[in-house]
């Protein structure tokens, strides 16, 4: 089975473009969630969906941040305009459910160089 | 306080002996209790859950909770340097929500 895909793996760009995320969720799993990463603040959740429907964005440092969950089988975070203290590993993660007991699983990442 | 405090280590273990990784959380309602295993460079990848007060094995690895005390812990016998990474622990807010708080980590060095 496939695991969650996301794309690209690698971004560098320059500061003030904007960037793009994007997530494709295990099939059949309804619930999905975007993580940044990195040395000093760890692993941070910054929005999750259920069913498509945004739940818990709080997370989401700034207005620069946005996430889209359109249909069940794609998701995107759009930074606009980025900054170079957005680097870091964006991961996206699924489960089955929103259930406390539904393991999430993660994808590769997106590793973001922003100069 | 962290929500979720562990250990940033590294811890190192010769191979062969009991790598013992602890954490704790400070959200007494917390419900589900998460162990992954991040190698660098990679993605976080899920390696126990325990949701009960006690114990839980599965293959070289024990998961122990102790909601009293609020505490939880992995330990990994028979360590191999195959094990050495970061262990992340994560912990679950309530019944109805998957949202997850992560510890920093804890890096894992197992020597030959």
């Amino acid at each position: 089975d496939a695991g969650v895909i996301q794309s690209p793996r690698h971004e560098v760009t320059e500061m003030g473009q904007e960037v793009t995320l994007r997530c494709k969720p295990i099939s059949g799993h309804n619930s999905l969630f975007w993580y940044r990463q990195t040395m000093m603040r760890g692993l941070e959740l910054l929005i999750y969906f259920n069913n498509n429907v945004p739940i818990d964005d709080s997370g989401m440092p700034e207005d620069r941040f946005s996430a889209k969950m359109p249909n069940a089988s794609f998701s995107t975070l759009k930074i606009q305009p980025s900054e170079p203290r957005d680097s870091a590993v964006y991961f996206c993660a699924s489960s089955f459910s929103q259930g406390a007991r539904q393991p999430q699983h993660f994808g590769d990442g997106t590793r973001l160089s922003i100069l | 306080q962290k929500e979720v405090e562990q250990n940033s280590g590294p811890l190192s273990v010769p191979e062969g002996a009991i790598a013992s990784l602890n954490c704790t959380y400070s959200d007494r309602v917390s419900q589900s209790f998460f162990w992954y295993r991040q190698y660098s460079g990679k993605s976080p990848e899920l390696i126990m859950s325990i949701y009960s007060n006690g114990d839980k094995e599965d293959g070289r690895f024990t998961a122990q909770l102790n909601k009293a005390s609020q505490y939880v812990s992995l330990l990994i016998r028979d360590s191999q340097p195959s094990d050495s990474a970061t262990y992340l622990c994560a912990v679950g807010r309530g019944s109805n929500t998957g949202k997850l708080i992560f510890g920093q980590g804890t890096t894992l060095q197992v020597k030959p």
